[in-house]
């Protein structure tokens, strides 16, 4: 069946724009995460939603970062004034709940900020 | 606040097993031993989970040690293509909160 898919795989921005970047988990998944990872580093943490519940958003770097869950499905995750050290590939994950499981990762959004 | 400790890079050749060694001293009873990996460019990739039962599948087979403080993932054939870098994290079972942290991984190279 269909991954986790995400876009725009690439984007380029001046610094100081505002960008959004798209995740469409798979169908049925409750859980959502976001995570950033900078050249050569491992991932760090943004963002999980669960279902209905309040999102934990401990791992946003700053209030420039927000993120939607709409619907329980598609989450949008926003960079307002975007910065240098924003440059990063940006990783949406998605999971069933319900006993163990595993996080299926889309393919990123690299974003270059100018 | 990763709660794994893995080497920074190991090296393996071609054909032979990879070894990935995993330390988790603090892990809780109802904490799993997740494996991914994550191949240059590209989103992690789910391996391989287990409690205390060593495990295995199409990909690897996961050794964790009786006292569950550490874990041994074990590519048996190693190809190019294996090369990666490997995370291992621990995560509670059923139910609740998730929230996952990533360490920095092995960089697994496979060498010719």
């Amino acid at each position: 069946g269909a991954g986790v898919s995400q876009s725009p795989s690439n984007k380029v921005t001046e610094k100081g724009k505002d960008v959004e970047l798209r995740c469409d988990p798979i169908s049925g998944h409750t859980a959502l995460y976001w995570y950033r990872q900078s050249l050569g580093q491992g991932l760090e943490f943004l963002i999980y939603f669960q279902g209905n519940s309040a999102p934990d958003k401990s791992g946003l770097p700053s209030d420039r970062f927000s993120a939607e869950r709409t619907g329980g499905s598609v989450s949008t995750l926003t960079i307002q004034r975007t910065q240098q050290e924003d440059s990063a590939v940006y990783l949406c994950a998605s999971a069933k709940t319900g006993g163990p499981y595993e996080q299926y990762f889309g393919p990123g959004t690299r974003l270059t900020v100018t | 606040d990763a709660k794994t400790t893995q080497p920074p890079s190991m090296d393996c050749a071609e054909g032979r097993a990879a070894n990935l060694p995993c330390n988790h001293s603090t892990i809780s009873g109802n904490e799993y031993v997740y494996w991914y990996r994550q191949i240059h460019s590209q989103g992690p990739q789910y391996i391989i989970h287990g409690l205390k039962n060593n495990e295995t599948n199409e990909m690897a087979s996961l050794i964790i040690t009786e006292d569950r403080k550490s874990s041994t993932l074990i590519l048996p054939h190693a190809t190019l293509r294996d090369t990666a870098v490997y995370y291992c994290i621990v995560r509670p079972d059923s139910g609740g909160y998730q929230k996952v942290t990533f360490g920095i991984g092995t960089k697994l190279q496979v060498i010719p």
